[in-house]
């Protein structure tokens, strides 16, 4: 079946460091969200990627789907403390409303 | 509005009972569906739902799992009989029209311990 792999899963940054957390696909992705899920809670949605070769920015966040939608990724510029928590990559299934959640990658920032 | 609602917020039950599990999606989302989520397993779509109509359920691990949705507002997922392996925490989440902009609303989850 179709699979949706993040690495890495875990990463330790100081703050102020940068972060990137990748997504891949094993099939061609109808578009890709993501979420990020703080510890103890439920996944919120960050945004949409819906082109190929997109590029999307939300203050310190960059997201990027690839040329062959089958791969993203995010971004973080200057991690801060409140950056901790899980973050998923969820690809949607060509030709249905359902969207397969990557493995996640699990961020922590030391002050 | 007040989100995605999930009850019971904790469940502990024995190996054998029967366990049901309820949610309340957004007002005038049209799309609901049912995740679970482990350390080993990660995220897993159970089955999602399209105007109460259950859309695919090959999530769905066995015969032993079950879900319904009657009504525009209330779905239930029931486990029986319950068995350790099921235990895990199980999200309802729900999707409308602004699905691009706001992507699936999550409730809080369900966190299922069966011994």
């Amino acid at each position: 079946g179709q699979q949706v792999m993040q690495i890495p899963q875990y990463q330790h940054v100081q703050e102020g460091e940068d972060f990137t957390t990748y997504c891949n696909s094993s099939t061609t992705l109808s578009n890709i969200q993501w979420y990020k899920q703080r510890p103890g809670g439920h996944p919120v949605f960050l945004i949409q990627l819906v082109k190929s070769g997109e590029v999307k920015k939300q203050k310190r966040l960059t997201f990027q789907f690839g040329e062959a939608k089958k791969n993203s990724s995010l971004h973080i510029t200057a991690t801060q403390t409140t950056d901790v928590g899980t973050y998923f990559c969820a690809g949607r299934v060509s030709g249905t409303y359902k969207y397969i959640f990557g493995t996640g990658t699990r961020l922590k920032v030391l002050a | 509005d007040a989100g995605v609602i999930q009850s019971p917020r904790h469940e502990v039950t024995e190996m054998g009972q029967e366990v049901t599990l309820r949610c309340k999606p957004i007002s005038g989302h049209d799309y609901l569906f049912w995740y679970r989520q482990t350390m080993m397993r990660g995220l897993e779509l159970l089955i999602y739902f399209n105007n109460n109509v259950p859309i695919d359920d090959s999530g769905m691990p066995e015969d032993r799992f079950s879900a319904k949705m009657p009504n525009a507002s209330f779905s239930t997922l029931k486990i029986q009989p319950s068995e350790p392996r099921d235990s895990a925490v199980y999200f309802c989440a729900s999707s409308g029209p602004g699905q691009g902009v706001y992507g699936y609303t999550f409730g809080s989850g369900t966190r299922l311990t069966v011994v």
